[in-house]
């Protein structure tokens, strides 16, 4: 079985602060796993995913996250918050040879000016 | 590439009426999902597409809602009669494999069709 649990509902940062998205999966076979933004009134837009290459992966704007089997986690991260930040973030895992996606409830990320 | 095409993007409906939404997916992509979304939480699966043949409607209320994939490309999905609950974001993804580097399954989404039942 496949699920994956974020930690947190919501997430505050002053604007130019770092930010910490924690999420943490559980997988019976080797996952892939993604981070995935929407921003109001628009589609999730795919911002990294890692599929059993490179443990730290690089995305879109800015945004990182690493693999971390012995911790079961996820977690997102960029070293500076920008307004344009403010949005939803959801942590998605999936069975790396499968096509079921199997997603978070969601963080929602405010930047503060 | 050309990415996940919707439409119409909103719809406003009263309850009882129908209403259905269109999707295009990803060239080549051959699993194909329909997702609602109600304001505040996250996707829930409604339908999801192996081809034009059924993977999962487990959570599709099929007393008023169903999907086809007719010819294993574009799918469409509709509710008749609507309820207010109904309101909510319609997303259609596909996933497709990867190769080298950047190999993998990965699930792409289209903007959505906003769905509001008064």
């Amino acid at each position: 079985a496949q699920s994956v649990t974020q930690l947190d509902s919501h997430v505050s940062v002053s604007e130019g602060t770092p930010v910490l998205l924690r999420c943490n999966y559980s997988s019976s076979y080797s996952p892939s796993l993604f981070w995935y933004v929407q921003h109001p009134n628009k589609g999730l837009q795919l911002l990294l995913k890692y599929t059993s290459a490179a443990t730290l992966v690089k995305g879109i704007n800015g945004f990182e996250a690493e693999f971390k089997k012995s911790e079961t986690s996820f977690h997102l991260t960029k070293p500076s918050a920008h307004m344009s930040d403010a949005a939803e973030y959801f942590c998605v895992v999936s069975q790396n040879t499968g096509n079921q996606f199997y997603f978070g409830t969601g963080t929602s990320l405010t930047v503060i000016p | 590439e050309a990415g996940v095409a919707q439409s119409p993007r909103y719809k406003i409906i009263e309850k009882r009426q129908s209403v259905a939404f269109w999707c295009n997916p990803i060239s080549g992509h051959a699993t194909l999902y329909w997702y609602q979304q109600i304001l505040g939480q996250g996707p829930k699966l409604l339908i999801q597409f192996q081809n034009n043949g059924v993977v999962d409607d487990s959570q599709l209320p099929k007393d008023r809602f169903s999907a086809e994939r007719l010819k294993g490309v574009d799918s469409t999905l509709k509710i008749q009669p609507a309820k207010l609950e109904d309101s909510a974001v319609y997303l259609c993804a596909s996933s497709g494999w990867a190769q080298g580097a950047d190999s993998g399954n990965t699930i792409y989404f289209g903007e959505g069709s906003w769905l509001t039942v008064v």
